[in-house]
């Protein structure tokens, strides 16, 4: 089945201690991207990766860093969480084509205390 | 001011009506146009596509883009409460992802 799986779908976490969220999909796509999904503001993308080794800064990158080592694979880490990180965040990957639908993961919810 | 508006509702309706869903946006050289359905718990998922002027029909669902407003829609017809859960538009530049804009989504709920 074709899908992006993210881990874990739950987190809780105290301020300051490093986490990965990791994301993959199984379609071959180029483009990754992850965003975050906050009450009133929807969704905010964070960064994005149109390739392997090809990463760029969404509209709220600041806290975030991102990795795209693999094609399947683009983990999201936070080197020093915030309890301002607490919120939902999705993975989303597409081919690097106008025309195909973004497929996003089922979500991480976070909460830093 | 934030690149793309939408309502957030939310929207309560009885089943069988017409919906009508819309975002503004502010930068004219946004060139392409979609809407996202998601359900609670769930990631959101590919509703209509355009990148032009005009409507687009999908079954029950019509997007309709106002370039020189700066204003798209989505409308339902015959709404069904499957149809309840948030709607999110969506534009971006240029010709392949790359950043996208999301509104902060509205959430429907169709009632038997």
């Amino acid at each position: 089945e074709a899908q992006v799986t993210q881990n874990p779908r739950y987190l809780i976490t105290v301020t300051g201690k490093k986490l990965t969220v990791t994301c993959s999909q199984n379609m071959n796509h180029e483009y990754m991207s992850w965003y975050r999904q906050d009450p009133g503001l929807g969704l905010r993308q964070i960064y994005y990766s149109m390739n392997v080794e090809v990463t760029d800064k969404g509209d709220v990158p600041e806290g975030y860093k991102v990795s795209r080592k693999e094609k399947r694979n683009f983990p999201l880490i936070l080197e020093s969480p915030s309890p301002n990180q607490t919120s939902l965040y999705f993975c989303a990957s597409s081919p690097v084509d106008r025309n195909s639908p973004l497929h996003f993961g089922n979500g991480t919810r976070l909460t830093v205390t | 001011q934030k690149e793309v508006e939408q309502d957030p509702g939310p929207l309560s309706v009885p089943e069988g009506a017409i919906v009508s869903l819309n975002c503004t946006y502010s930068n004219s050289a946004f060139q392409y146009f979609m809407w996202y359905r998601q359900y609670s718990r769930k990631g959101p998922e590919l509703l209509m596509y355009t990148y032009s002027s005009g409507n687009k029909e999908d079954g029950r669902f019509t997007a309709q883009v106002d370039k020189s407003s700066k204003y798209i829609s989505l409308f339902i017809r015959d709404s069904q409460p499957s149809d309840s859960a948030t709607y999110l538009c969506a534009t971006g530049l240029g010709t392949s992802y790359g950043k996208l804009t999301f509104g902060q989504g509205t959430i429907l709920t169709v009632h038997p």
